[in-house]
């Protein structure tokens, strides 16, 4: 099984709203990613957790939290976002750091109005 | 220079052509190779993944890796509409991963 889950699939927010992004994966991988994908553009990296601890984070505004509850999951906790932060969010997990071959979600479409 | 360059097409063929969709990279510490197949507003679907030079064969796709050259490639034989899509290379070293920009190839019936 290479299913990486995420819910919702869609989500639609104000500016004022606190919402969050889930992601599950059944895999036992120990790496997992949050990114972000503009239209016909490739996805750029937001943050890396390895062993459930935050290894990466690619300079994103704090407006974008998030948290690792166990090696299944991870989450994505947004509050006061802009509209430009409308994107697909996608979440990946590897097998680890030293096997970085990434397998992804289906993404949530986020839309900020 | 870009770390990884891909031409971003778009790229059209007819039902039944051989597509071949290529990456070169400048990074030497790329260690694994991948190939992502991405349907529009969908995630990334991983293909296929290499590791280190070499070819690999999965039904009609085929990866190369020539290290020596830093070229990646992928083969699609016997094409067919439902591959129409985004494809997009990837390499990662332990600690990072790169994409290409994208190549958008429709297959037309």
């Amino acid at each position: 099984d290479t299913e990486v889950t995420q819910t919702p699939k869609h989500l639609v927010m104000g500016m004022t709203n606190k919402k969050s992004l889930k992601c599950e994966q059944h895999m036992g991988h120990r790496a997992m990613y949050w990114y972000k994908q503009k239209a016909k553009k490739p996805p750029e990296l937001m943050f890396v957790y390895s062993y459930e601890k935050l290894s990466i984070n690619e300079s994103v505004p704090s407006r974008f939290s998030p948290e690792c509850p166990n090696s299944s999951l991870l989450n994505l906790h947004l509050h006061a976002l802009q509209p430009e932060d409308s994107a697909l969010y996608l979440c990946a997990s590897s097998p680890g750091l030293g096997i970085n071959i990434q397998y992804f979600g289906a993404g949530t479409r986020l839309s900020v109005l | 220079q870009k770390e990884v360059e891909q031409d971003p097409g778009p790229l059209s063929v007819p039902e039944g052509a051989i597509v071949s969709l290529n990456c070169t990279y400048s990074n030497s510490a790329f260690q694994y190779f991948m190939w992502y197949r991405q349907y529009s507003r969908k995630g990334p679907e991983l293909l296929m993944y290499t590791y280190s030079s070499g070819n690999k064969e999965d039904g009609r796709f085929t990866a190369q890796v020539d290290k020596s050259s830093k070229y990646i490639s992928l083969f699609i034989r016997d094409s067919q509409p439902s591959d129409s899509a985004t494809y997009l290379c990837a390499m990662s070293d332990n600690n990072d991963m790169r994409f290409g920009a994208g190549t958008r190839l429709t297959v037309k019936p």
